[in-house]
């Protein structure tokens, strides 16, 4: 089955300044990554996912760049502010490709917290 | 969180009960799944329906049971509760099997 590994596992940045975390996936057939953040108490929240047919997809401050051959994915932060605290999720899936894998395998999360 | 409800939000039960969680969806969304969420695990998938009356196993299974017989609820029991089930639990909704998976609120089940 597919593995997720996510670093690092905390990270502490200075407001202003961008915020990276990377993961790698181990199954060629995955084509779906999202990420998702997780505020404290609350439940994941979609954020920005990339599929494999695109290198880079932006959303205002975030972005997401994915490296099929070298099996990668990272989420970029730029202009880190205060709210952007919370733990970060990537997953990887093999969706719609016409197997019956259709499920999301999670990283184990990032700490982020961005100091004011 | 996308029209997905959880109840109870929070349950404390003893080991050896029986205990039942619902997620409850306005988006009419075909599939929704079942998560748990522990320290140094991340989110792990329990199980997953595809339509009414269709489930499947996820990654973590064992000691868990499912229902789907309408298209707005996703029901998960545990038939025997063990103090191994203390966790989050967390419901998604999806709209296809190749579509943004959403999540409801949470549950946090504490089993003494």
């Amino acid at each position: 089955g597919e593995n997720v590994e996510q670093h690092p596992s905390t990270l502490s940045v200075q407001e202003g300044d961008s915020a990276v975390i990377k993961c790698t996936y181990s199954d060629s057939a995955s084509n779906y990554f999202p990420w998702y953040k997780q505020e404290l108490g609350k439940g994941p929240q979609l954020i920005i996912d990339i599929r494999s047919n695109v290198g880079e997809k932006k959303d205002q401050r975030i972005a997401v760049t994915l490296n099929k051959t070298a099996k990668h994915f990272s989420l970029h932060i730029t202009e880190t502010q205060p709210e952007d605290s919370a733990v970060y999720f990537c997953a990887a899936s093999d969706s719609g490709s016409g197997g019956s894998n259709y499920k999301l395998t999670f990283g184990k999360g990032t700490l982020l917290t961005v100091n004011p | 969180d996308a029209g997905i409800t959880q109840s109870p939000r929070h349950k404390v039960t003893e080991t050896g009960t029986p205990v039942t969680l619902r997620c409850h969806q306005t988006e009419n969304h075909r599939y929704m799944y079942w998560y748990r969420q522990d320290p140094g695990h991340g989110l792990r998938l329990i199980h997953y329906s595809y339509g009414v009356k269709d489930t499947d196993k996820g990654e973590v299974s064992d000691g868990y049971s499912v229902s789907r017989s309408k298209t707005e609820d996703f029901l998960l029991t545990l038939e025997s509760a063990t103090s191994s089930q203390t966790s989050v639990y967390f419901c998604a909704i999806s709209e296809s099997a190749a579509g943004e998976q959403y999540f409801g609120p949470g549950t946090r089940l504490t089993v003494t």
